[in-house]
């Protein structure tokens, strides 16, 4: 059956540093995959897409990669600060599905 | 304010009562999904509609579970005989119309969410 995960545990990083969160799936191709940021009692916002066929977006502080052959996405905040603490969810969508499938999220803490 | 609205924002209910959810999209989104996400955990697919047309229903979704979006506009959720199981956070999501994926993200647009707790 279709899987997606993301670090379970949550992530502490101190401000300035880079943090890197990971999606990976198995028995998936999604054509397309969505990151959202969540904050404790909202709903998630949406962060970026990127598509099959492409290997790196980039938005201000965010950086996120996409390997087909590993079945993985990473998510890279830059220069991170406390108000980036938050649960980071990665979606998956299959080509013409419009469905979108969510990793269980990565809670991520950064420490000042 | 134009986002996606859910009432009620929480609903407590006792074992065996029916419950139903409102969400209101954006206005010109043509897509409608309804998640359940419980803590800790990441956003459950439960259903979309396309317009009025439901395309897909979960199949961990149980009989008791039913939605429904007339018109097009907005949608309710049904859970009837609720379960101490069933309590979680119901979310609402819309997205726009995708024309062209090489420019339209696909974006979910969220709602706050309902949150049901079943005594």
């Amino acid at each position: 059956s279709q899987k997606i995960e993301q670090n379970s545990e949550a992530l502490n990083i101190q401000e300035g540093k880079t943090a890197t969160l990971t999606c990976n799936y198995t028995n998936y191709s999604p054509a397309y995959l969505q990151w959202y940021r969540q904050d404790p009692g909202r709903g998630p916002v949406f962060l970026l897409l990127i598509r099959e066929n492409e290997k790196e977006k980039r938005k201000e502080r965010l950086k996120v990669t996409f390997d087909t052959t590993l079945k993985q996405s990473l998510f890279h905040i830059t220069a991170s600060q406390p108000a980036d603490s938050a649960t980071y969810l990665c979606a998956l969508e299959g080509a013409g599905t419009y469905k979108y499938i969510f990793g269980t999220g990565t809670r991520l803490k950064v420490l000042a | 304010d134009t986002g996606v609205s859910q009432d009620p924002r929480h609903k407590i209910t006792k074992r065996g009562q029916n419950v139903t959810f409102r969400c209101d999209p954006i206005s010109e989104h043509n897509r409608l999904y309804w998640y359940r996400q419980t803590l800790g955990q990441g956003p459950e697919f439960l259903t979309y509609f396309q317009n009025e047309a439901q395309l897909e229903k979960s199949r961990l979704l149980s009989d008791r579970f039913s939605a429904e979006r007339p018109k097009g506009s907005f949608s309710t959720l049904e859970i009837q005989r609720t379960e101490q199981g069933d309590s979680a956070m119901y979310l609402c999501a819309s997205s726009l119309p995708i024309r062209d994926r090489r420019t339209n993200t696909g974006e979910l647009f969220f709602g706050e969410g309902s949150r049901l707790t079943v005594l």
